[in-house]
């Protein structure tokens, strides 16, 4: 009964592919969110939804694009991978928007 | 636009002694603060946050922080450290605009020597 799930866990692909993550919340929390953890572990925001509709779009390549089905479930599709996508990506969900946030495990990207 | 500073890298501590993590904001309006922690390859778990009212905030795990406005200070604070506390916190502000939108401060991390 994980609060908020990912997967992968652990993505490992090259230069120029596509790829996706998944995010699922059982909490029933109405924002989600995707921030990016680099190597030297400064957390940035990318995305976030509130009740399936886009609050925050921080300047991230348009080569990412976040899809939101439904409340529980925020995806992240990255198009033309480059290396420096590599970094652990991370989803989190909140009651509300600015409540304080439940994060999952992470996806740890790796781009050769 | 908002930021946060974590003035130290890495904070040392003897378990048993009492611990301070400090943390700084710059944010227009009422600030919104949070504490988190991260344990190794783990996501980040909520530990306490201030929005109004009292300026000391109690939270998970024994933790406490308080809020200073004159010095725009937020700093996490126990009074007993465990070795288990050792990991990396970050320290976070909410701006009011219409995102409300999280700022995360660099992260310091937690040494509690046996």
């Amino acid at each position: 009964d994980t609060a908020v799930s990912q997967t992968p866990k652990y993505l490992v692909t090259q230069m120029g592919n596509d790829k996706s993550i998944k995010c699922e919340q059982n909490l029933g929390h109405d924002t989600m969110y995707w921030y990016k953890q680099d190597s030297k572990k400064f957390l940035k925001i990318m995305f976030s939804y509130n009740n399936k509709e886009l609050i925050i779009n921080e300047t991230v390549p348009n080569r990412f694009s976040p899809k939101s089905p439904d409340k529980a479930h925020l995806n992240l599709h990255i198009n033309s991978l480059e290396l420096g996508d590599s970094a652990v990506y991370f989803c989190a969900s909140s009651p509300s928007r600015g409540g304080e946030q439940f994060f999952g495990p992470g996806t740890r990207l790796t781009v050769l | 636009a908002q930021s946060v500073a974590q003035p130290e890298d890495q904070v040392n501590v003897a378990e048993g002694n009492p611990l301070t993590v400090k943390c700084t904001y710059s944010v227009s309006g009422n600030p919104y603060l949070f504490w988190y922690v991260q344990y190794p390859n783990r996501g980040l778990q909520f530990l306490l946050k201030y929005i109004t009212g009292d300026n000391l905030v109690k939270g998970s795990y024994g933790f406490e922080a308080e809020f200073n406005k004159s010095q725009t200070s937020f700093h996490l604070k126990k009074p007993s450290a465990l070795v288990s506390d050792s990991a990396l916190y970050f320290c976070a502000v909410r701006d009011n605009g219409y995102g409300q939108n999280f700022v995360f401060g660099p992260g310091t991390r937690l040494s509690v020597l046996p």
